[in-house]
Parts: C-alpha cells; sequence; structure tokens
C-alpha cells in the first residue's frame, strides 16, 4: 500500500515565478492538508481540501493557492514567488472522517534564488 | 492561544536510557495530541497520538504522558536505541479544526 507520494522530490526557482506541487494521497484518505517546513522549524499549516473545496487555511497570503481532484490528489500553486518562500512543502493526508489524523509524505524541497 | 511550547530544543541520551520530550499548550479546545517523528530530508511519520480522555498511551517503547490540568503531554521514549536519533515534533489540534499547530521540535541523539 503506497503512502502519501509527493513530486517534484527537488524544485529550483527564480524570484517571481511561479510553483506548482502536486501529492497523491494514501489509499482510501480523502482529505488533505499542505504545510511549509522552513529548515530547523515545525510545519506550519497552508490549507486542507475535503471535497474539492478549500476548508481550512492557516496564515498564509493568496500567492498561495491549491486544487483537490476528484480522485482526492491535489496541488498546491505559489505565485509570484519569494526568496523567503524556500521551505519543504509538506503534504498530508487523513482517513474519511479523522482529518486529524494526518499522514505526511516526503515533502518537495523549493529553492528560490 | 494557539501555540505549543517544546523543550528541549535538543536532547542527548545514551543507549538503553528513557529519552524524555515535554509540550504545554494553552488553547484547551484542543483534544488530539499526536508525536512525530522526523529524519533529515524525510516528512514527519507519526508516532503516537492520544486523546484528552486518558492520561496516559504506550506503543512498544514509546509512551505518551497528559495531565490535562496541566496542560501539558510528553513523550517518553523507553530503552533508546541509535535507530531513534532524529527530530521528534508534538502538535495539537481540535475536532472541527483539525489543522495541526507544531512544537518547534526536538533534535534527539542517542550515543553509544
Amino acid at each position: 500500500d503506497a503512502g502519501v507520494t509527493q513530486s517534484p522530490t527537488h524544485l529550483i526557482k527564480t524570484r517571481g515565478q511561479q510553483v506548482t506541487l502536486r501529492c497523491s494521497p494514501k489509499s482510501g484518505h480523502d482529505t488533505v492538508s499542505w504545510y511549509q517546513q522552513a529548515l530547523g522549524q515545525g510545519p506550519q499549516f497552508i490549507f486542507q481540501y475535503y471535497e474539492e473545496e478549500e476548508r481550512q487555511r492557516g496564515n498564509f497570503p493568496d500567492r498561495f493557492s491549491g486544487h483537490q481532484f476528484p480522485n482526492y490528489s491535489s496541488e498546491l500553486n505559489v505565485n509570484a514567488l519569494l526568496l523567503g518562500d524556500s521551505a519543504l512543502y509538506l503534504c498530508a493526508s487523513s482517513p474519511t472522517g479523522l482529518a486529524y489524523e494526518q499522514y505526511f509524505g516526503p515533502g518537495t524541497r523549493l529553492t528560490v534564488t | 492561544q494557539q501555540q505549543v511550547k517544546q523543550s528541549p530544543q535538543s536532547l542527548i541520551v545514551q543507549k538503553g536510557g528513557i529519552s524524555i520530550i515535554n509540550c504545554a499548550y494553552e488553547n484547551t479546545a484542543f483534544d488530539y495530541f499526536p508525536w512525530y517523528q522526523q529524519f533529515p530530508g524525510k516528512g514527519p511519520a507519526l508516532l503516537i497520538a492520544i486523546r484528552p480522555d486518558v492520561s496516559e498511551k504506550k506503543e512498544g517503547r514509546f509512551t505518551i504522558s497528559f495531565n490535562k490540568s496541566a496542560k501539558q503531554f510528553s513523550l517518553h521514549i523507553m530503552d533508546s536505541q541509535p535507530g531513534d536519533s532524529a527530530t521528534y515534533f508534538c502538535a495539537a489540534s481540535f475536532i472541527g479544526n483539525e489543522k495541526l499547530t507544531f512544537g518547534t521540535g526536538t533534535r534527539l541523539t542517542i550515543i553509544p
């Protein structure tokens, strides 16, 4: 049984560009959450998707947007990249009815130069 | 009120010893308290979690102790092994707002 998968593994972008990160949840999971983890810090909640809608959002600007597809996979989009957006972006999926029980993928390391 | 405070920042324990990491929270609405283990370059892995209706939960060598009145919870790793060397994060959330609020992490090193 495959766990949460994310792509790409690493990404290097230039300031001002746009980026799309992808996540496939564990089989049987229908809720996807995204987190940003800066080096040496704990993950910070960006937003959560359920039934193709954004259910909750953390304190991130509108430059961060997302989408969930009918197969429960999800994308995170970041526009107008800033140097401060360099971080590990983590996707977590949750079983039906247990949105608090979150299983993380390996993350995408984004470097903005 | 959403903060979760974690200590210590780093911890060195001898092989076979007990590792103890502590967390404190402010929001009494929190009702789910997981611990995650993270190795360098990897995503956090869910280790063990507790709800406030019990004071202790044990899974193998890992135990969570929960003190509702003090708003504190801790992770105990018994018989610590070099393979346990990692960063550990406590977190908290509550039903209806399932975003996880993480502590700042504890870097655990187990020495022979």
